[in-house]
């Protein structure tokens, strides 16, 4: 059974940093490209970044570019993305996704930029 | 940027009727490869996306087949054929032909009348 669980979420203040972790099972990890997509609550939902299966690949909505990474441990089964220089506008709940498709979502783990 | 927009944004249905929600891309999704890469999610009330439907009419796997999807070019739809209470969710059509970025609809609400 394939399954994605998203950790590292919280308050954070404005300007400052957090790292989103996704660990995946159930399936070959390093043979998929991963995304995070995220959703301001009560809102609709907007793709952030993905990654390729082998890393090589990393694509981003502008908003973020130049302050969110995202990587991969294929070793550990494991997407991150590291969001730097937060705003209150990247307050959202982040869903990891398997494939550009995202056929496979975890449950999302919540990130609110206030002072 | 391909916009992507559903209608309507949202749709009073009555148990055992049916239902249609329409999404409309402003480019052609068919990709160089033949292939259309739009996506169909279903997000129930307190839960993640599932998604339904990709290449537009293909069902994913433990999708009742009351649900599908039909299209082509720029104009797409997800259909239920008879709506049960646990369809009440709000849909959402992505395209992932012109990327990046990948991009959403806005969102359809189906609820019970």
């Amino acid at each position: 059974e394939v399954q994605l669980v998203e950790s590292g979420g919280g308050l954070v203040q404005p300007g400052g940093s957090l790292r989103l972790s996704c660990a995946a099972s159930g399936f070959t990890f390093s043979s998929y490209w991963m995304s995070w997509v995220r959703q301001v609550p009560g809102k609709g939902l907007e793709w952030v970044a993905n990654i390729k299966h082998d890393g090589t690949e990393k694509h981003y909505v502008d908003s973020v570019k130049g302050r969110f990474t995202i990587s991969r441990d294929n070793a550990k089964n494991s997407l991150h993305l590291q969001m730097n220089s937060l705003r209150a506008e990247d307050t959202a709940i982040y869903y990891c996704a398997r494939a550009r498709g995202c056929e496979y979502w975890g449950p999302g783990t919540l990130v609110t930029v206030s002072s | 940027d391909v916009v992507m927009t559903q209608s309507p944004l949202s749709l009073p249905v009555t148990l055992g009727q049916p239902a249609s929600i329409s999404c409309r891309s402003s480019q052609s999704l068919v990709h160089s490869d033949g292939k259309t890469y739009l996506n169909w999610f279903q997000q129930r009330p307190g839960q993640s996306p599932r998604r339904l439907i990709y290449e537009a009419s293909k069902r994913d796997s433990g999708v009742p087949d009351r649900f599908s999807g039909s299209g082509s070019g720029t104009a797409f739809t997800l259909k239920i054929s008879r709506v049960e209470a646990e369809d009440v969710a709000v849909y959402y059509c992505m395209q992932g032909t012109h990327w990046p970025p990948w991009t959403f609809g806005q969102g359809t609400k189906v609820e019970i009348k």
